[in-house]
């Protein structure tokens, strides 16, 4: 079982569309949590950080449940331009600690 | 902004042979992540450096070493390299005091014939 589990997808949305993207996580000692999206061949982008008491960021909002281990991920209003896959990302405790991805969730916006 | 640089961006290599790929961090981070990520793959860690000591070590094959300079760059060396070594090599910066946030460079592509 991965220490990072999301549905690969893809999940296929209209444009202008409210999409929601879920998460769980097995290390109850992680520490830190991210959503970055990756778009094809390139560099995974940090997107937001994601905290207990949750956070937004224009289109994006981002919850945590710690007692759940679960972390979620909304985007409203989809744009063609949020295609991409996102990755769930946790950060273990210490300096300088690696992060363990998800494998990811592909959006497709579509007109 | 300044991103992370790493170079090169693509390299084609021989089985058996050895490579050497570099990572410059944002200025002020001091601490650098190198990820490995294969054909379909997510991003595995391999090993870290903060303050020019290794700080964490992943999934990192014996036949492959990396340093961190007093400049705070990085170098991941690759010997006696296999096919399955073909992947985007990603290297990250983190800024003080936290270090919580990692910021990816463009990576490398390194495809073993």
């Amino acid at each position: 079982r991965k220490e990072v589990e999301q549905d690969p997808g893809p999940f296929n949305v209209p444009e202008g569309a409210t999409v929601a993207f879920n998460c769980t996580y097995s290390n109850s000692a992680s520490q830190s949590f991210f959503w970055y999206r990756q778009d094809c061949r390139k560099e995974p982008k940090l997107l937001m950080s994601v905290y207990s008491s949750g956070n937004e960021d224009g289109r994006f909002t981002a919850q945590l449940n710690r007692a759940s281990q679960y972390i979620s991920l909304l985007i409203r209003d989809s744009k063609l331009s949020d295609s991409a896959t996102y990755l769930c990302v946790v950060n273990g405790a210490g300096t300088a600690s690696k992060l363990t991805f998800g494998t990811g969730t592909r959006l497709q916006v579509t007109l | 902004a300044a991103g992370v640089i790493q170079s090169p961006r693509h390299l084609i290599k021989e089985k058996r042979e050895t490579a050497t790929l570099k990572c410059y961090p944002i200025p002020r981070h001091d601490t650098v992540y190198w990820y490995q990520q294969g054909p379909g793959q997510d991003p595995q860690f391999l090993i870290s450096f903060y303050e020019k000591m290794q700080s964490d070590k992943g999934s990192i094959p014996d036949r492959f070493s990396a340093q961190q300079f007093s400049d705070y760059h990085s170098e991941l060396n690759m010997s006696s390299l296999e096919l399955g070594d073909s992947a985007l090599y990603f290297c990250a910066s983190s800024p003080p005091p936290s270090r919580n946030e990692q910021f990816f460079g463009p990576g490398t592509r390194l495809t073993v014939l």
